[in-house]
């Protein structure tokens, strides 16, 4: 049974406008999620990450929401550049267990 | 800034063939983690370690081992590989259950 999923395997945009990732979850019990980025090639890089405790969280360009009612977190990317052009990777943990659960990814392409 | 290092960047072994896939964090973290990344599955747990000789299964841990005989290294060993072992695999580390995790560059482990 999958705990996070990601239910768009792909997501195209333009440069300069927003990219808006969707992740759900089923475990209530989860209780801090992140999101991480991944070039072929090479690992997966942390980008961003937020508890339960909070609704928001903001660094830079990169923005997540959490909406723990409807078990939904999004990432906003504003403005989206090429370089964004990466497999996202949403992610979740429960009581501050080293174990995340890891969504099946999203495939941003960014077009110049 | 926290180096994780994985041995081998591609392998290609035999059906049958003991491999042993070697992980190095050189930021004292506790916690060391394998993850396989495939296609459409996305990043599945295999095993992972929260002390020198101490491991817990992840969520697929058949077919595989693990050896942390000191805190900076952490081996998965594939007793008998099979050709549906083929797969990227992660290693990542972490020094606590909220601290991001931080992933080597994968081994990209062909079994034919």
């Amino acid at each position: 049974d999958q705990q996070v999923k990601q239910n768009s395997p792909s997501l195209s945009v333009q440069e300069g406008r927003i990219s808006i990732l969707n992740c759900d979850y089923t475990n209530s019990m989860f209780d801090y999620f992140l999101w991480y980025k991944k070039y072929p090639a090479e690992g997966p890089t942390f980008l961003i990450s937020i508890s339960s405790i909070k609704d928001k969280n903001e660094d830079g360009r990169f923005t997540v929401f959490l909406n723990k009612s409807a078990k939904h977190l999004s990432l906003h990317i504003v403005p989206s550049q090429p370089g964004d052009s990466a497999v996202y990777f949403c992610a979740a943990s429960q009581g501050g267990s080293e174990k995340l659960v890891f969504g099946k990814g999203t495939k941003l392409t960014v077009n110049p | 800034d926290v180096k994780v290092t994985q041995s081998s960047r591609y392998l290609v072994k035999r059906t049958g063939e003991k491999v042993f896939l070697e992980c190095v964090q050189d930021m004292d973290h506790e916690n060391m983690f394998w993850y396989r990344q495939d296609p459409g599955l996305g990043l599945r747990l295999i095993y992972f370690s929260y002390d020198v000789k101490m491991k817990e299964k992840g969520d697929i841990p058949e077919g595989y081992s693990v050896s942390r005989e000191k805190k900076e290294r952490f081996s998965l060993i594939l007793e008998s590989a099979s050709t549906n072992q083929t797969s990227m695999y992660l290693c990542a580390s972490t020094l606590t259950g909220r601290s991001p995790l931080h992933f080597g560059n994968g081994t990209r482990l062909t079994v034919t």
